[in-house]
């Protein structure tokens, strides 16, 4: 099944603890990218990856790292989390780059939903 | 940068009624999308519109695109109990990245 995965599903942690959030996808699909998600305020980008080994800020990079080693894995890292980082968290993933001619859909991860204490 | 902005933000309506949101944005698109969210899950991609294209059916949905106006509407109709969720267009611009606006919240009452 067509899927992106991520881990943990649920997060409670404390202040500057670092935090890995996983994020695996199954298609063969250039493009990664990370949201948060928060009330109000809908999604904002964290940072995004075209391929492999090549990743870029999104609009609301501080606080936030990300590695594409691998075409399938995108993981966020949490160096230092702080409570305003508390938020829900979406990995997703599309076969070209939002900007391509052929661009396609987004499919989306069931979320990750982050307190930071 | 925000690009897409839906309107109305909320809306609530009565099972087999008809449900229209509507998006406007701000620069020349390549293509919109629009994505649905049950609560607290993931979105789930409903329709992509290109630039050169004016009307797409899927269903009970039906997306128009005005580039003249820079808005598009998704229309649902008969709708459900289980179209309640919240409802997002994305853009899509040469060069750069999808961006979301804050969503409409439908809410289909039995």
């Amino acid at each position: 099944e067509a899927q992106v995965t991520q881990n943990p599903r649920y997060l409670i942690t404390v202040t500057g603890k670092k935090l890995t959030v996983t994020c695996s996808q199954n298609m063969n699909h250039e493009y990664m990218s990370w949201y948060r998600q928060d009330p109000g305020l809908g999604l904002r980008q964290i940072y995004y990856s075209m391929n492999v080994e090549v990743t870029d800020k999104g609009d609301v990079p501080e606080g936030y790292k990300v590695s594409r080693k691998e075409k399938r894995n995108f993981p966020l890292i949490l160096e230092s989390p702080s409570p305003n980082q508390t938020s829900l968290y979406f990995c997703a993933s599309s076969l070209y780059p939002p900007g391509a001619t052929n661009t396609g859909e987004l499919f989306f991860g069931e979320g990750s939903r982050l307190t930071v204490l | 940068s925000q690009q897409g902005e839906e309107d109305p933000q909320a809306l609530s309506i009565q099972e087999g009624e008809n449900a229209t949101m509507n998006c406007s944005y701000k620069t020349s698109i390549n293509n919109l999308q629009w994505y649905r969210q049950n609560s607290g899950r993931g979105l789930v991609h409903l329709i992509l519109i290109r630039s050169n294209e004016r009307e797409k059916h899927s269903g009970r949905l039906r997306v128009t695109l005005d580039t003249s106006k820079k808005s598009s509407s998704l229309l649902i109709t008969a709708s459900r109990a289980a179209d309640t969720a919240s409802y997002f267009c994305a853009t899509a611009s040469y060069g750069q990245n999808f961006v979301f606006g804050p969503g409409t919240r439908l809410s289909v009452l039995p």
